[in-house]
């Protein structure tokens, strides 16, 4: 259970903002949000991770609404390069141990 | 540094043949874990080690086998490879159990079993 719901696919335009919402509602309070993406069947690509606040770096920014139970991927100005699956991750399975990957957002950065 | 280096990269297997997948971490983290990947689809856990010689199955083990004799090393085993596990294989470390802790992934191994 993946315990995360997100988009199937988004486009955005080359050089805008891209901002890709993830549900995960029963996010317990020690439960990071967790992005990851993964291009042409490369290995997954560790993005960003926050606990309650706002997290920036130099890939990207991380949203996580108050109450926890969403947050938003903003990628400030996508490039074509930027084109991968993104994967919200909040839980562990239930060996404890380990990422539970979900299907994704596919986002098409388009020219 | 390298990471987490998986090989081979590339392997084309006959049915019923059996291999072995490399993966090593110079992180010296803790956690080891063996995921697959099918065609369109999400990851799957195989198996995944909480320290040496430590293993335990994950959500699709049957027809894999892992040991980890070292913290570095943590090698997956086809014992009679099937068409079924044609896929692409990642391997991935985790400091520890901590929450806060990124997981780390290699490039992946593609398998096809003909």
């Amino acid at each position: 259970d993946a315990k995360t719901t997100q988009p199937t696919s988004m486009d955005c335009a080359e050089g805008r903002a891209a901002n890709l919402p993830c549900n995960h509602s029963t996010i317990s309070g020690n439960e990071y949000v967790y992005w990851y993406r993964q291009i042409h069947s490369q290995g997954p690509q560790y993005i960003i991770h926050g606990l309650k606040n706002n997290e920036t770096n130099e890939m990207a920014s991380l949203i996580i609404t108050e109450d926890r139970k969403s947050s938003t991927l903003i990628l400030p100005h996508a490039t074509l390069r930027d084109t991968a699956v993104y994967y919200c991750i909040v839980s562990l399975d239930n060996y404890g141990q380990n990422f539970v990957f979900g299907p994704g957002t596919r986002l098409s950065v388009l020219p | 540094n390298a990471g987490v280096t998986q090989t081979p990269k590339f392997q084309v297997l006959k049915t019923g043949q059996s291999m072995t997948l490399q993966c090593a971490q110079d992180m010296n983290h803790e956690y080891m874990s063996w995921y697959r990947q099918d065609p369109g689809m999400g990851l799957r856990l195989i198996h995944y080690s909480v320290g040496a010689g430590i293993t335990d199955q994950g959500e699709v083990p049957n027809g894999y086998n892992v040991s980890r004799s070292t913290t570095e090393d943590f090698p997956l085993r086809l014992l009679s490879a099937a068409p079924s596990q044609t896929s692409v294989y990642f391997c991935a470390s985790r400091r520890n159990r901590d929450s806060g802790n990124t997981i780390y992934f290699g490039e992946g191994s593609w398998l096809t079993v003909v």
